[in-house]
């Protein structure tokens, strides 16, 4: 199955600054989720992005499905913004499954 | 409203007993995940389904059980036989396979 590796596994900042979290899978996707896991323990849907870029907002998301990364970035950070970021790309032999790697757990300090 | 509800949020068993957790779903959609997350760690899939009356066994299957009567419910089991049953438990669905994952709030499992 697919291997997932986040990095880093954990980043502090002051709020304002920005940030680039990036996911590295070992196969050939075409389904790969980021989501923000906030205190309470609820899984956000940030984005649903197998290739190309998105925004939304201070965020926005590459993923270079030929070279295997994904990449998610977080502008002028806020408080709220704390939590576990987590990567889950999916879509080897076994369709259904989406992995998730270990995430980035991420404190922005204010 | 439209969402996944997990029901209890909390639950505290005695070890050696069985233990369903619930999760609803109103989203009409096919596909429905069981995940288990420890503290520090990713999520783990344990069951999924892609259609009502049928459903696989994910990563680490062994010591729970699942059914899928209805497209609405995907009810789990966690059975005496699981080792370490201690941990929260995450329930999903999706449109079908390869569409967006979504997620209900979770059940805190302890077992004492």
């Amino acid at each position: 199955g697919i291997q997932v590796e986040q990095s880093p596994p954990d980043l502090i900042l002051q709020e304002g600054a920005n940030s680039t979290l990036r996911c590295n899978f070992s196969d050939s996707v075409n389904n790969l989720q980021w989501f923000h896991q906030n205190p309470w323990g609820q899984l956000i849907n940030l984005f649903y992005i197998p290739s190309g870029t998105k925004q939304n907002g201070r965020l926005s998301a590459t993923t270079v499905a030929t070279e295997r990364y994904s990449l998610l970035y977080i502008s002028s950070s806020q408080t709220t913004d704390s939590g576990v970021y987590f990567c889950a790309p999916g879509g080897d032999s076994s369709a259904s499954k989406i992995i998730f790697g270990s995430g980035t757990r991420l404190s922005i300090r204010p | 409203d439209g969402g996944i509800t997990q029901s209890p949020k909390y639950l505290f068993r005695k070890e050696g007993q069985n233990v369903t957790l619930s999760c609803e779903q109103n989203l009409n959609h096919d596909a429905m995940y069981w995940y288990r997350q420890d503290p520090g760690q990713g999520l783990r899939l344990i069951y999924y389904s892609q259609i009502v009356n049928d459903f696989q066994k994910g990563d680490i299957a062994e010591g729970y059980s699942v059914s899928r009567e209805k497209k609405e419910s995907f009810p789990l089991t966690v059975t005496s036989a699981q080792k370490n049953p201690t941990a929260f438990y995450l329930c999903a669905s999706s449109m079908g396979s390869l569409n967006e994952q979504f997620f209900g709030p979770g059940t805190r499992l302890t077992v004492l």
